[in-house]
């Protein structure tokens, strides 16, 4: 089966560092994604990661650890902009699944 | 233009019509996935389709069907809906292959009276 595990909602202070962490089981696991959705907006990819460590794209950057079966997304100089739900979906032998996501509220 | 893109971008009916929400993609993938996504719900997949003569059901595909008429195209129907149907539907591409980038098309919100 697959399941994956995110926390539902995170508010952190504008400028800035957050963690979104998750946790999953999925057969056949290959990578995890990252994907951003806006409030009224399709989701877009954020980044992969296939290997363990971490991964730098600007100002976020994505890790892994696949003995754990653990990952996270670390946005860093938040922004207002970054407010938005955030998706982890692992790529295995099953459909991309993307779970509930994580609602970010970023505050002044 | 768009890679993926989806018709209607909004539809209001009302129970017991038949829906049908189309789907094409220009990406050339083999791939292709219907979503839906209800509030605190996240996404949901309902059904999905390696390639043409390929369909699957996903995780909530009671109540849909779904057709793959080509490589570009795939539709999803709603044989007698109803209000609890009443969701933002996506439809997605990839290529299964390497990083799997989904891509989503702007959705589609149904509105089922």
């Amino acid at each position: 089966g697959q399941s994956l595990e995110q926390p539902s909602e995170v508010t952190a202070v504008e400028g800035a560092i957050v963690q979104i962490n998750c946790t999953y089981q999925t057969s056949g696991f290959y990578g995890l994604s990252w994907y951003q959705q806006h409030d009224g907006g399709a989701p877009t990819f954020l980044s992969y990661n296939a290997l363990d460590g971490l991964e730098e794209t600007g100002r976020f950057s994505s890790f892994l650890s696949r003995s754990d079966s653990y990952g996270y997304l670390l946005l860093q100089e938040l922004q207002m902009k970054d407010s938005a739900s955030y998706f982890c979906a692992p790529s295995g032998n099953t459909p991309l699944v993307f779970g509930k996501g994580t609602r970010l509220s970023v505050i002044a | 233009d768009a890679d993926v893109t989806q018709t209607p971008r909004n539809r209001i009916t009302k129970t017991g019509k038949r829906i049908m929400l189309e789907c094409s993609q220009t990406k050339g993938h083999d791939r292709m996935y219907w979503y839906r996504q209800d509030p605190g719900l996240g996404l949901r997949l309902i059904y999905y389709s390696f390639d043409v003569k390929d369909i699957n059901k996903g995780e909530i595909s009671d109540g849909y069907s779904v057709s793959r008429q080509a490589q570009a195209k795939f539709s999803l129907s709603l044989e007698s809906a109803i209000p609890n149907q009443t969701a933002l539907y996506f439809c997605a591409t990839n290529s299964g292959q390497g990083a799997n980038e989904q891509f989503f098309g702007p959705g589609t919100r149904l509105t089922v009276l």
